[in-house]
């Protein structure tokens, strides 16, 4: 138990949806990152939020967003769906930014149809 | 840019006998290394973990990790496997000293124990 949760727990959209995952980090913690997890492939960093601003991106279109929250939540974004969005979404939560240790929750797996 | 290569995509090890997996990173810099493990439908679970010092690293459920600069290394071990240790294991790199602390992992070596 790492005390990251993450809902929904499954989710199954169809192309050009839009799509919003949910993360409840650890109290205090107050960094939040996002992974994609495709299918057979290690989790692919997405974003990073530090006190509720965004602190670094990696390789994903603008269609791709999020949100952190004072209460140690935060959302990630998906608009205009595609196949290839279909992965297994992470969460991971740490205090600060700076080395810590990422603490992960279980995930959100995504089907696009 | 940093990289991690897991080259053993699938292992199989019989219970009891000893484990070793490979990881090889690629970074300019002393890296921060990690090792994490997945069972089937969870989240990544930290093994351990290597920022500096003493470069044999002990974690959790026995494994430990030796972190080799000359060759850019750090493999993952354990003297003798237990059933529930059949899972998927990721290697991570994380740039030092640089406050967005992504983690960019391998492509994960699955591990499989047989009686």
């Amino acid at each position: 138990e790492t005390g990251v949760t993450q809902s929904p727990t499954h989710l199954i959209k169809t192309r050009g949806q839009q799509v919003t995952l949910r993360c409840s980090s650890q109290s205090g913690h107050n960094t939040v990152s996002w992974y994609q997890q495709a299918l057979g492939q290690g989790p692919q960093f997405i974003f990073q939020y530090y006190r509720e601003e965004e602190n670094g991106r990696g390789n994903f279109p603008p269609r791709f967003s999020g949100l952190q929250f004072p209460n140690y939540s935060s959302e990630l974004n998906v608009n205009a769906l595609e196949l290839d969005d279909s992965a297994l979404y992470l969460c991971a939560s740490s205090v600060g930014s700076m080395g810590e240790t990422q603490y992960f929750g279980p995930g959100t797996r995504l089907l696009v149809l | 840019a940093q990289s991690v290569t897991q080259p053993d995509i699938h292992i199989t090890v019989s219970e009891g006998a000893s484990l070793e997996l490979r990881c090889n990173y690629s970074y300019g810099a002393t890296p921060y290394l990690f090792w994490y493990v997945q069972s089937p439908g969870q989240g990544l679970q930290l093994l351990l973990k290597y920022f500096s010092g003493d470069t044999l690293v002990q974690g959790i459920k026995g494994f430990e990790a030796e972190f080799k600069r000359s060759q850019s290394s750090f493999n993952l071990r354990k003297p003798s496997v237990h059933w529930s240790d059949a899972a998927e294991y990721f290697c991570a790199v994380a740039r030092s000293n640089f406050g967005n602390e992504k983690l960019t992992f391998g492509t994960g070596t699955r591990l499989t124990i047989i009686p």
